[in-house]
């Protein structure tokens, strides 16, 4: 299957501070990117769908200032949770979906776990 | 928008016994279904998927069946293994439009 590479895997972070994290295509263009996030023991939820060269499109519910993505390239995007809190403790997933290969399928990166102190 | 809706929560099963697990969706548009298998803390996998014109398809121990009419899909495993043992989540969405739907996940445990 196609390879999405997502960095860091964990991050700790002070309250108030800023953590990018980044989710590549290794092996082929992505148009587009998502951003999901899963709290322990329960479902993904879509938070952004990331576009490349244009704006990102949002979830109901989700602060586009506060999560801010860039997508610059067709082979990076980058979700930016700024200012963050205690609550912003999650687990933050990237997918993408390859177009060309494997009937479009949709393929994860490997998660980030994000620890606001 | 989609509604997906997954049961029971949890699953247990005996070793070499089957597993079915359930999905409804509300979306009579989505036209495809995948399954993901996601370990702790691991990326979710998919493991099989289907299209909506098909009405089965299979891979080896696993199979997903789909029932345009009622608006469900199953994942079936045969043979079940402690290795199976993990969240299965399913999810739908129409194929022109990129995003999944998933629904809440069911653990399945297998019992040796």
């Amino acid at each position: 299957g196609a390879v999405v590479s997502q960095h860091p895997s964990w991050v700790i972070c002070k309250s108030g501070t800023s953590v990018k994290i980044e989710c590549r295509s290794l092996d082929f263009q992505a148009t587009t990117m998502f951003w999901y996030r899963q709290f322990p023991k329960q479902s993904l939820m879509l938070m952004a769908t990331s576009n490349e060269g244009s704006k990102a499109t949002y979830e109901q519910g989700v602060e586009k200032d506060k999560f801010l993505i860039n997508h610059a390239s067709l082979t990076l995007s980058t979700l930016t949770v700024t200012s963050a809190h205690p609550e912003d403790s999650s687990f933050y997933i990237c997918s993408a979906r390859a177009p060309d290969r494997e009937a479009g399928k949709l393929f994860f990166g490997s998660g980030t776990q994000l620890s606001v102190l | 928008g989609e509604n997906v809706e997954q049961h029971p929560s949890t699953l247990s099963v005996q070793e070499g016994d089957s597993a079915v697990i359930k999905c409804t969706y509300s979306d009579s548009a989505s036209n495809y279904f995948p399954w993901y298998k996601q370990e702790l803390g691991k990326r979710p996998q998919l493991i099989i998927d289907i299209r909506s014109n098909v009405g089965e398809k299979k891979d080896q121990r696993i199979a997903v069946t789909l029932n345009k009419t009622a608006k469900h899909f199953s994942l079936h495993i045969t043979e079940t293994q402690p290795e199976d043992s993990a969240v299965y989540f399913c999810a739908a969405s129409i194929w022109a439009n990129s995003k999944l739907t998933f629904g809440k996940g069911i653990t399945l445990s297998v019992r040796p």
